[in-house]
């Protein structure tokens, strides 16, 4: 079955240290899509790219970056991490922009902890 | 910008309870709905969806309706369960998916 993975599901680091967050999808999904969630927030996006070679900004894209050399893939960097980036990070897919055909499917997420 | 509003929780029901969780948006265009439901320890997953006013989804005995005329998509069900309870996001989508802040239910046995 297609499914959308993420890994790791737990990740502990220290400030300052450069992270790497992994998202794969076996849909051959074009839109990939990088979100956090925090409490009294709800989801925020961070980054999002609608093919292979593109990638945009969210509105909590600052210490943050994406890249998109293959369909399947779409790993988030954290450059530097900060306290302030402890969350839970989620992944997710969708076939086609706009419309009515644009439902995002969801990984299950990473928890990372910036001590 | 276009913008989700949805009641603050958390909600606290009885099982059988009716429930109502209220969403309303602010959109230019003709956005798509959607509900999201995050069970504990997992990611959001599709509960239902419409696509243009008068358009009613429907999963798993819930329901919302598309009101245009007044910017809604309430959630409804009319008989919860224990196995309910979890975190409900309301979305929409013209571009990218805005999602709300999403609204705890807990439902008692």
């Amino acid at each position: 079955d297609a499914e959308i993975t993420q890994s790791p599901r737990h990740k502990i680091t220290e400030t300052g240290r450069q992270v790497t967050l992994a998202c794969h999808q076996t849909w051959n999904h074009n839109n990939m899509f990088w979100y956090r969630q925090d409490l009294g927030h709800g989801l925020r996006l961070i980054h999002y790219s609608y093919g292979v070679q593109d990638t945009n900004k969210g509105e909590v894209s600052d210490g943050y970056s994406v890249s998109r050399s293959n369909t399947e893939d779409l790993p988030l960097t954290l450059e530097s991490a900060a306290s302030s980036q402890t969350s839970v990070y989620f992944c997710a897919s969708s076939p086609l922009a706009g419309g009515a055909y644009n439902e995002q499917f969801f990984g299950p997420g990473t928890r990372l902890t910036v001590l | 910008g276009n913008s989700v509003t949805q009641m603050e929780g958390p909600v606290t029901l009885s099982e059988e309870a009716f429930l109502t969780i209220n969403c309303t948006y602010t959109a230019t265009g003709y956005p798509s709905l959607f509900w999201y439901v995050q069970y504990p320890g997992e990611g959001l997953q599709l509960l239902l969806k419409a696509t243009k006013a008068d358009d009613k989804g429907s999963n798993k005995g819930f329901e919302a309706t598309y009101r245009k005329e007044t910017t809604s998509f309430h959630l409804e069900k009319g008989s919860v369960q224990v196995s309910d309870s979890a975190v409900y996001f309301c979305a929409l989508s013209d571009d990218k998916i805005i999602f709300g802040k999403g609204t705890r239910l807990h439902i008692l046995p």
